[in-house]
Formats: structure tokens, C-alpha cells, sequence
């Protein structure tokens, strides 16, 4: 069984740029959600995807998007990135839809830096 | 409003001794309870988690936690602490239904040193 992947593991990009992240999921799961950790804090939930539609979403403007793919793989888009954009963003999958609390598993993250 | 309060950002333990991880919460009704370890460069690990019944219940690696609904806490503990164990510890809570949207909130974390 194949656990959560992301790539890039670090990325630099200059402020005003766009950058594409992007998470694989455990195999067998259908939702997607994605998480921002900035230095010293904990992870802030940015939005949920599941069935291919953005379900679910934290206090993030919209320059941040994503997407859900039909393999259940997902993007995270930022434009127009900010310094405070820097942060480690994590991905976490789950299997929804058995009634029951679904529990997310965490790929090892992405560390974006904006300068 | 929601949200998960972890009031030690930093603890020192010996080896061998015990600990004992803070973490209160404020939510809308009684959430679903978590503990994950995030290793440096690592992504997050779930030590334990509870959803109903016993309020004491037993994790990965040793670890415990009790639910105290009248403090609205959620404490991890363990009895004899290893080299290994030293890392940032996270209290996390999510809603109690089995929906699509299963967002989780995070406290600030307790970064975890380990003496010899």
C-alpha cells in the first residue's frame, strides 16, 4: 500500500510568482485535503477536495485554489505568492463515505519559500 | 469559536521519566480528539485519537490520553520517555460526524526535548 506523496520537498519561488503543488494519494482514498504550517505553528486546514469539487474550505483567499483529479491525485495552486506564503504545506488523504470517521494520512509535506 | 490551545510551547524531559502533553479545546459540541508527532522534516503521525466510550485510551509507541469533558481537555501522557520520542507533538480536533468535510484544527504544537 502506497502512503501519500508529495512533490516537490522544496521549492523557492519570488513574491508575486505562482507555484503548483502537488499530492498523491494513499491508494483506495477519494478526499483530498491540504494544509498550510507556517514556522512554529501548527497546520491550518486550507481546503478539502472530494469527488473532483472543492468541499470544504479554510480562511484562505482565493488565490489559492486547487484541484482533485479522477485517479483522486490533487494540485494546490498559489498565485501571486506573498512572503508570508512560506510555510511547509502538507497534504492529507482519507476514504469517505462509510458512515464512520474517515481518518486523513499526511504525505511528508512540501516547504515553499518566497523571497 | 473553535480552536485547540497547547500552553507548552517547549518541554525538557529525562530519559526514563515520565510526561505528560497539555491540550484544551473550545468546540461547538464534543469533537473527535487527536494526537499527532510531526519528526523533524516529516510529515504528521497519529499517535492515538477518540471518538466515544472509554475516556482513557492507548496509542502508538506507548502513548496514552484521557478525555476530561469538564475541562475540555484531551492530555497525552507517557510513563517512561525515550530518546526517540523527541519531537513536536500536535492536539488536533475534528468534527464528530462521519462527513465528507473532515477538516481538523490544530493547537501550536509542543516541541519535545529529550535529555540523556
Amino acid at each position: 500500500e502506497t502512503g501519500v506523496t508529495q512533490s516537490p520537498t522544496h521549492l523557492i519561488k519570488t513574491r508575486g510568482q505562482q507555484v503548483t503543488l502537488r499530492c498523491s494519494s494513499q491508494s483506495g482514498h477519494n478526499t483530498v485535503s491540504w494544509y498550510q504550517q507556517a514556522l512554529g505553528q501548527g497546520p491550518q486546514f486550507i481546503f478539502q477536495y472530494y469527488r473532483e469539487e472543492e468541499n470544504g474550505r479554510g480562511n484562505f483567499p482565493p488565490r489559492f485554489s486547487g484541484l482533485q483529479f479522477p485517479n483522486y491525485s490533487s494540485e494546490l495552486n498559489v498565485n501571486a505568492l506573498e512572503l508570508d506564503d512560506s510555510a511547509l504545506y502538507l497534504c492529507a488523504s482519507s476514504l469517505v463515505g462509510t458512515g464512520q470517521y474517515n481518518e486523513q494520512f499526511f504525505g511528508p509535506g512540501t516547504r515553499l519559500t518566497v523571497l | 469559536a473553535q480552536s485547540v490551545t497547547q500552553p507548552d510551547i517547549h518541554i525538557t524531559v529525562s530519559e526514563g521519566a515520565s510526561l505528560e502533553l497539555r491540550c484544551n479545546y473550545s468546540y461547538g459540541a464534543t469533537p473527535y480528539l487527536f494526537w499527532y508527532v510531526q519528526s523533524p522534516g516529516q510529515g504528521l503521525q497519529l499517535l492515538l485519537k477518540y471518538f466515544s466510550g472509554d475516556t482513557l485510551v492507548q496509542g502508538i509507541k506507548g502513548f496514552e490520553a484521557e478525555f476530561k469533558r469538564s475541562q475540555s481537555s484531551f492530555n497525552l501522557r507517557k510513563p517512561s520517555v525515550h530518546w526517540s520520542d523527541a519531537a513536536e507533538y500536535f492536539c488536533a480536533v475534528g468534527p464528530n460526524y462521519g462527513g465528507a468535510t473532515n477538516k481538523l484544527i490544530f493547537g501550536t504544537g509542543t516541541l519535545l526535548a529529550v535529555q540523556p
